[in-house]
C-alpha cells in the first residue's frame, strides 16, 4: 500500500527565513504528488503539484517543491517565510489505480515568528 | 463558477445516532470524494462516487455510505455513530475524464462531533 510521511510534525522559523517541509512517499511507481495547505476552520486548498514533466514545481504564494525519484521525496520550499504561510501543511499522492484516492501524510505544522 | 460547498458547518450528534451530510460539488464536476480528517490527523479517504456509482473506498465500516444524484451533488450517511466518528469530514470534486485524473477542489468541511 502508498504512505506519505511527513517528517516533522512541527516546524517554526522565522519570518523571512526559509522554509522546509519534508515529504517522502512509498511507492515503486512514483504517484501524482501534491501539496495543499490548510489554514484554521477551513478545508484544503491546493499550493501545487507534480504530475509529468519538469520536477521542479512552482505554486501559488511562492511555494515549490522539487520531485526526486532517487529519493522518493517532495519536500516543499519557500525562500523567505512570511506570517500569513502559519498554517498546516498536507503532502498527498495519487495513483489511478489505487482507489483513486489521495493518501495523505499527517500533516505538518507551520509556526512562523515575528 | 461556484465551489464545493458542504452542509451543516457544525454537527453534534449522540452515539448510535445516524447522520447524513451533503456536499455540492464544482460546476462541471462529475466526481465526488469523501474524507475524514480526524483532530491533528491527514484526512483518510472513505470512498469516491462516478456519475453516481462508488467509485473506490478506503478502509471504512459499511456504516459508511454514500449517494451521489443526478445533479453530482452528493451525500455522505454514518449509521449507528461512535466517539471516534468524531472529525471534520471533506468533500472533494474533480472531473474525472478519460480515466484521466483532474485536481480536487475541497470544501471548507463539515465538523461532527459524537458526544
Amino acid at each position: 500500500a502508498q504512505s506519505v510521511t511527513q517528517l516533522g510534525s512541527h516546524v517554526s522559523v522565522s519570518e523571512g527565513a526559509l522554509v522546509l517541509l519534508r515529504c517522502n512517499y512509498s511507492s515503486s511507481v512514483p504517484p501524482y504528488l501534491f501539496w495543499y495547505v490548510q489554514y484554521p476552520n477551513q478545508g484544503l486548498q491546493l499550493l501545487l503539484k507534480y504530475t509529468t514533466g519538469a520536477t521542479l514545481v512552482k505554486g501559488i504564494n511562492g511555494f515549490e517543491a522539487e520531485f526526486k525519484k532517487s529519493e522518493t521525496s517532495f519536500h516543499l520550499t519557500k525562500p523567505s517565510a512570511h506570517m500569513s504561510d502559519a498554517a498546516e501543511y498536507f503532502c498527498a499522492a495519487f495513483r489511478n489505480n489505487a482507489g483513486n484516492m489521495l493518501t495523505f501524510g499527517g500533516g505538518t505544522r507551520l509556526m512562523v515568528k515575528p | 463558477e461556484t465551489g464545493v460547498t458542504q452542509s451543516p458547518t457544525h454537527l453534534i450528534k449522540t452515539r448510535g445516532q445516524q447522520v447524513t451530510l451533503r456536499c455540492s460539488s464544482q460546476s462541471g464536476h462529475n466526481t465526488v470524494s469523501w474524507y475524514q480528517q480526524a483532530l491533528g490527523q491527514g484526512p483518510q479517504f472513505i470512498f469516491q462516487y462516478y456519475r453516481e456509482e462508488e467509485n473506490g473506498r478506503g478502509n471504512f465500516p459499511p456504516r459508511f455510505s454514500g449517494l451521489q444524484f443526478p445533479n453530482y451533488s452528493s451525500e455522505l450517511n454514518v449509521n449507528a455513530l461512535e466517539l471516534d466518528d468524531s472529525a471534520l469530514y471533506l468533500c472533494a470534486s474533480s472531473d474525472k475524464t478519460g480515466g484521466i485524473f483532474n485536481e480536487q477542489f475541497f470544501g471548507p468541511g463539515t465538523r461532527l462531533t459524537v458526544l
